[in-house]
């Protein structure tokens, strides 16, 4: 059974701290893609990454970057000199091959970040 | 990218009632997905629409409780029967970014709050 685990249920940082968010997973897929999104008060959610299971590059995309570590199955999202509009609920997410549809995602519980000024 | 439109955005409603939940997509595509989210929770995939077939639920979904219609390739509904307070949730309409194989992000809409009194 797949699943996706983000211990960190909370996090509350200053305006210009970096923070990471954490994200352990499990499958017994051998091909399977991994994704960050993130929900913000208004409650869409907002996709930020995909990486698939045979990529682990490092991905930095301005003031994200996500480390991919394919032996400790943790997919971790970082934010540098995270902002007030970075505060939402962050949410890591594993595709389920088991039914042939790729597009069928294990989301975790989701970490709520706050950053005040 | 895709742009989805949920009615409606929010809901209180009566135990024992029905509501259903409205998904529009401005293009085409194959697969929707139905998702809840529990107050404070994770998402959890309720269904995956096809048009032209009977929807796939998950475990602990049925079709009772959650009848899915999908007319075309730019709608689906979504009904919520005899509704108990258990049932307050966001439901969640969603597709897939990437049509041509593996996958792409999902698209999500802004979601239906619905409050079972």
């Amino acid at each position: 059974a797949q699943k996706v685990t983000q211990v960190q249920t909370e996090i509350s940082v200053v305006e210009k701290e970096d923070v990471t968010l954490d994200c352990v997973y499990e499958t017994r897929d051998t091909t399977y893609y991994l994704f960050w999104y993130k929900q913000p008060p208004s409650g869409e959610l907002v996709f930020l990454i995909r990486r698939n299971s045979f990529d682990e590059q490092n991905e930095i995309s301005g003031r994200y970057s996500w480390n991919f570590q394919k032996s400790t199955s943790s997919f971790n999202f970082t934010i540098t000199a995270s902002q007030v509009v970075d505060s939402a609920v962050y949410f890591c997410a594993l595709s389920d091959h088991s039914t042939g549809t790729a597009s069928k995602l294990t989301f975790g519980t989701g970490t709520r970040l706050q950053v005040t000024l | 990218s895709a742009v989805i439109s949920q009615k409606p955005s929010r809901d209180i409603c009566q135990r024992g009632t029905s509501l259903t939940i409205q998904c529009q997509v401005d293009s085409q595509v194959t697969m929707m997905f139905w998702y809840r989210q529990q107050p404070g929770q994770s998402l959890t995939l309720i269904a995956t629409a096809n048009q032209g077939s009977e929807a796939t639920y998950e475990s602990g979904f049925v079709i009772d409780k959650f009848p899915i219609s999908r007319p075309n390739l730019t709608f689906s509904t979504l009904t919520v029967s005899n509704m108990s307070p258990e049932d307050s949730s966001i439901y969640l309409c969603s597709v897939p970014g990437d049509e041509g194989g593996g996958p792409g992000e999902l698209f999500f809409g802004e979601g239906s709050r619905l409050t079972v009194l």
